[in-house]
C-alpha cells in the first residue's frame, strides 16, 4: 500500500535559523496537505498543494511540491518559539480519499 | 461555521473495563468522519473511517469497534480495555471538496489504561 514517509523524524533548531523538512511517497499524490500539532493539541491544516512544482507561502513558511507529485517540503524561514510543534504531510491514497499520514517532524527550539 | 466536539477530554479506565468515546460534528451535512489514535510522541494511526450512517470501515483488527448512529456522530467503543489501548484518540470529518479531502480534527481524548 501506499506510505508516506517524513524525514528528520526530530528537529531541533535555534531561533532565528532556518530549517527544512521532506516528505515522500512510494506513489504518486493528487494532492499533499500539511497539518501542524502543537503540543498537547490536535492536528490543525495548513496549506493543500496541488499543482505539480507547486509553491505556496504562509509568512515564514514556504511549502513545495516535487515535479513528480511525490515528494514535498516544509522550510521555515528563522524559527521562531511559536513554530514548535510537530508537522504532518498527509496524501490520499490511489484509489480512495482516506489520507496517508506520515509519521511526522517534531521540532524543538532553543531560545 | 463547523464545528466538531470530542468527550471526555481526559480518562483513566482500569485494564478490562469498556470504553465509548463519543464524537460530533456541527455545521455539516454527510460528513465522512475518522477515528485515529496517536500512541505518545508517534504518527496518527487510522483506526475507523465511515461515509455514512451505518457504514464503518476498519483498518487494523482491534478490540475496538466504531458505530456512526447519526450522520454526525461517531462513537468508539470496547468491551474490554487493554494496556495498549492507551493513547490520544482524535476524530476528524472531512467533505469532499473537489476531489481534495482536507481532515479537520477534534480536540481529542487522552485515554489512559491502568
Amino acid at each position: 500500500g501506499q506510505q508516506v514517509m517524513q524525514i528528520p523524524q526530530y528537529q531541533h533548531v535555534q531561533e532565528g535559523e532556518d530549517f527544512t523538512t521532506y516528505c515522500n511517497s512510494s506513489t504518486t499524490l493528487s494532492n499533499i496537505q500539511w497539518y501542524k500539532q502543537r503540543p498537547g493539541g490536535h492536528p490543525v491544516f495548513l496549506i493543500q498543494l496541488v499543482k505539480s512544482g507547486e509553491v505556496k507561502k504562509q509568512k515564514r513558511l514556504t511549502f513545495q511540491f516535487g515535479e513528480a507529485k511525490k515528494n514535498s517540503s516544509l522550510h521555515i524561514t528563522a524559527t521562531q518559539t511559536t513554530d514548535v510543534g510537530t508537522y504532518f504531510c498527509a496524501g490520499p491514497g490511489p484509489n480512495d480519499y482516506k489520507l496517508s499520514f506520515g509519521a511526522g517532524t517534531t521540532v524543538t527550539v532553543r531560545a | 461555521s463547523q464545528t466538531i466536539h470530542q468527550w471526555p477530554a481526559t480518562l483513566v479506565q482500569p485494564v478490562g473495563s469498556p470504553l465509548s468515546l463519543e464524537c460530533t460534528v456541527e455545521g455539516t451535512s454527510n460528513p465522512n468522519l475518522y477515528w485515529y489514535r496517536q500512541a505518545a510522541g508517534r504518527g496518527l494511526q487510522l483506526l475507523f473511517y465511515s461515509v455514512g450512517i451505518g457504514q464503518i470501515s476498519s483498518e487494523v483488527p482491534q478490540n475496538l469497534s466504531a458505530s456512526r448512529p447519526q450522520d454526525r456522530q461517531f462513537i468508539l467503543s470496547s468491551k474490554k480495555l487493554l494496556l495498549s489501548d492507551s493513547g490520544f484518540y482524535l476524530c476528524a470529518w472531512s467533505v469532499l471538496e473537489q476531489v481534495r479531502e482536507t481532515q479537520y480534527f477534534g480536540p481529542g481524548t487522552r485515554l489512559l489504561v491502568l
